[in-house]
């Protein structure tokens, strides 16, 4: 596609629901990066993908939150049993290489009431 | 701790030039991107600059270095954060860590 894209754009749950967000990158790009922006707050990195694989997995803030991604392409976040402090905007980027220049998508606005 | 510390706020009126600063710790020669987010915009790359090599640092590791932007005669429309991250080439395989971010507001 012409860029990255998210869905969904937002999600409301309940505490203690599991939620997915799902990610597409760019085509071709190798490298996928998935951060949090929370009110008040910079970007947190999450977690990254070089093709179907996560070298480190040590910026997800806890057990309750997995990624992975298939084909080298869409990559999928999952948070298991919502907490409200998991609210916050989940933002989605992928670059041609590693350590390249990063595209971002808009991003999924979630909100666990 | 966040190891990229930027200046959290600067407001200056139109025409203005502007110093961003982005201060970080790094072991290697990253390459300093800088993301701006426009209001209700997704992030996207302002500008990119290699490092240079290891004779201008004396040594593999960086200390609390500042490499700033400059905005010349900025604009309302200018106004949005500004993000720098350190990056190094095969770095991804460390955390990146955006700097917290420069809230840039343009009055007219």
């Amino acid at each position: 596609g012409a860029g990255v894209s998210q869905s969904p754009s937002n999600k409301v749950t309940e505490k203690g629901k599991d939620v997915e967000l799902r990610c597409d990158p760019i085509s071709g790009h190798t490298a996928l990066y998935w951060y949090r922006q929370s009110l008040g707050q910079g970007l947190e990195f999450l977690i990254y993908f070089q093709g179907n694989s996560a070298p480190d997995k040590s910026g997800l803030p806890s057990d309750r939150f997995s990624a992975e991604r298939t084909g080298g392409s869409v990559s999928t976040l999952t948070i298991q049993r919502t907490q409200q402090e998991d609210s916050a905007v989940y933002l989605c980027a992928s670059s041609r290489t590693d350590g390249g220049e990063q595209f971002f998508g808009p991003g999924t606005r979630l909100t666990v009431l | 701790s966040n190891s990229v510390k930027q200046t959290g706020q600067i407001t200056v009126s139109e025409g203005a030039s502007v110093t961003m600063n982005c201060t970080y710790t790094s072991t290697g020669y990253p390459t300093l991107f800088w993301y701006v987010e426009y209001p209700s915009k997704p992030l996207q790359l302002l500008q990119r600059e290699t490092m240079e090599n290891s004779k201008n640092f004396g040594g593999g590791n960086i200390k609390d270095k500042n490499s700033p932007i400059v905005k010349y005669s900025v604009q309302v429309s200018d106004s949005a954060v500004y993000y720098c991250l350190p990056c190094r080439y095969g770095g991804a395989t460390n955390k990146l860590i955006f700097g917290t971010g420069t809230l840039l507001a343009v009055q007219p």
